[in-house]
């Protein structure tokens, strides 16, 4: 079964640029999640996407939004990027309910740098 | 407010001993917890999950222990080998799923040869 996989694996841009990342989750996964991981802050959660609709959010700035398609593919949009939104961004797909539905399945990450 | 706390950032362990990973969680509702590996440039993997009706769950070289009332686990890997030298994160949710894996900021193992 292929695993998470994330497109692009690094990206650079500039202050005020916009950029989209996209995940294609583990076949059968219903629900994506982002995180955004920086230096000593662990993973922050940004949101989670159920079935095309937005079932969870954390607590981050308008300027991060995300989707999800009908085949569970999802992206995620930043709009006018800040020097601090550098960062890994992770995506987990899960099957989302249930027993062991937590157990989340990480892609690689993409490499966000903005300079 | 940090619902899942991992106060060692790091902890360095010779090869052969056991490793000992703390983690610390505040919210009551938490009642499935799991581990997670990372190394550099990978996303984390799952490693161990409990839920809180058990007090132990083990998997190889890795037990996870559970006290609810201290609101605390640790992830036992023992014996620890240069392989295992990762950051380690500690997780918490509620068994249903529907809401969102809360994370720790992490502990970075390196397992000394």
């Amino acid at each position: 079964k292929a695993g998470v996989t994330q497109t692009p694996r690094y990206l650079i841009k500039t202050r005020g640029q916009q950029v989209t990342l996209s995940c294609s989750p583990i076949s059968g996964h219903r629900s994506v999640s982002w995180y955004q991981q920086t230096p000593g802050q662990g993973l922050q959660f940004l949101f989670e996407y159920f079935s095309e609709t937005q079932r969870n959010k954390g607590n981050f700035p308008g300027r991060f939004s995300g989707r999800q398609f009908s085949n569970s593919r999802s992206e995620m949009n930043v709009s006018t990027l800040e020097l601090g939104d550098s960062a890994l961004y992770l995506c987990a797909s899960s099957r989302g309910s249930g027993s062991r539905g937590n157990e989340q399945f990480f892609g690689p990450g993409t490499r966000l740098t903005v300079l | 407010d940090q619902q899942v706390k991992q106060n060692s950032p790091s902890l360095s362990v010779q090869e052969g001993r056991i490793s000992i990973l703390n983690c610390d969680y505040t919210n009551s509702m938490f009642d499935y917890f799991l581990w997670y590996k990372k190394y550099p440039a990978e996303g984390p993997t799952f490693l161990i999950s409990i839920s809180s009706i058990k007090d132990k769950n083990e998997d190889g070289r890795f037990t996870v222990f559970l006290n609810k009332s201290a609101k605390h686990l640790s992830l036992h890997i023992v014996p620890s080998q240069p392989g295992d030298s990762a950051v380690y994160f500690c997780a918490a949710s509620s068994y249903s799923g529907n809401t969102p894996l809360v994370f720790g900021k992490g502990t970075r193992l390196s397992v000394i040869a």
